[in-house]
């Protein structure tokens, strides 16, 4: 069965660092998304991706946060100058449709700031 | 603000006693209403979309049902597999919108055999 591939699935950064987290979404999906689960919290929206630009993005997306399709399989959410805050899970999850949809997660990069 | 509320926030079971998770939520137009499964270090697995009051969908010990204000998530004689947290979703109706989900904090179901 297809999956959404995330790479690492642990990455450990110190703060003020630049992190990248990497998808790989199943190959014939459009809508692709980034989430993120702090612990113990819901699983919140961070960004959603089509046509190779943002489609919408939550308040927690600020100018830290930025994503990028590099090439026609990878999808990579990059945070610049991490804080402690940002400790979390982040899925990655891609779709072939947009709203009304579900779509499929990856298993997820726990995110450690220390 | 939409807004989704799932109850219990634990539920323990014995294997074959059957029980009913309950979200209930408050949206500006629902697009759809999903469940997903999530094992512990793991990814959200989608189990259903319901997109109408009165929808029904089931897979094997799972029955998911919807009205205008909640959705249940039926399980009929569990199995411990079936321990997991239960999520539950929804999309709104909304301009732009490509269809991000707001979730409740989840019911995280334990089946002892």
């Amino acid at each position: 069965e297809p999956e959404v591939t995330q790479t690492p699935s642990h990455q450990v950064t110190q703060m003020g660092q630049e992190v990248i987290l990497r998808c790989v979404p199943i190959s014939n999906h459009l809508y692709f998304y980034w989430y993120r689960q702090i612990l113990g919290q819901k699983v919140e929206f961070l960004v959603s991706f089509y046509n190779n630009e943002i489609s919408e993005k939550s308040e927690i997306f600020d100018d830290q946060f930025s994503v990028e399709r590099p090439d026609g399989s990878n999808f990579t959410l990059k945070i610049r100058s991490t804080k402690l805050e940002d400790s979390a899970m982040y899925f990655c999850a891609s779709g072939t449709g947009g709203s009304g949809y579900g779509y499929t997660f990856g298993s997820g990069t726990r995110l450690t700031v220390v | 603000e939409d807004q989704v509320t799932q109850s219990p926030e634990a539920l323990r079971l014995q294997e074959g006693e059957s029980s009913s998770l309950n979200c209930s939520y408050t949206v500006s137009g629902l697009r759809g209403l999903f469940w997903y499964r999530q094992d512990p270090g793991k990814g959200p697995e989608f189990l259903f979309t319901l997109y109408s009051a009165g929808e029904e969908k089931e897979k094997e010990r799972l029955k998911a049902t919807l009205t205008k204000k909640e959705s249940f998530l039926h399980i009929t004689a569990p199995k411990p597999e079936d321990s997991a947290t239960y999520l539950c979703a929804v999309q709104a109706m909304r301009r732009g919108s490509q269809g991000n989900l707001i979730f409740g904090k989840g019911t995280k179901l334990s089946v002892k055999p």
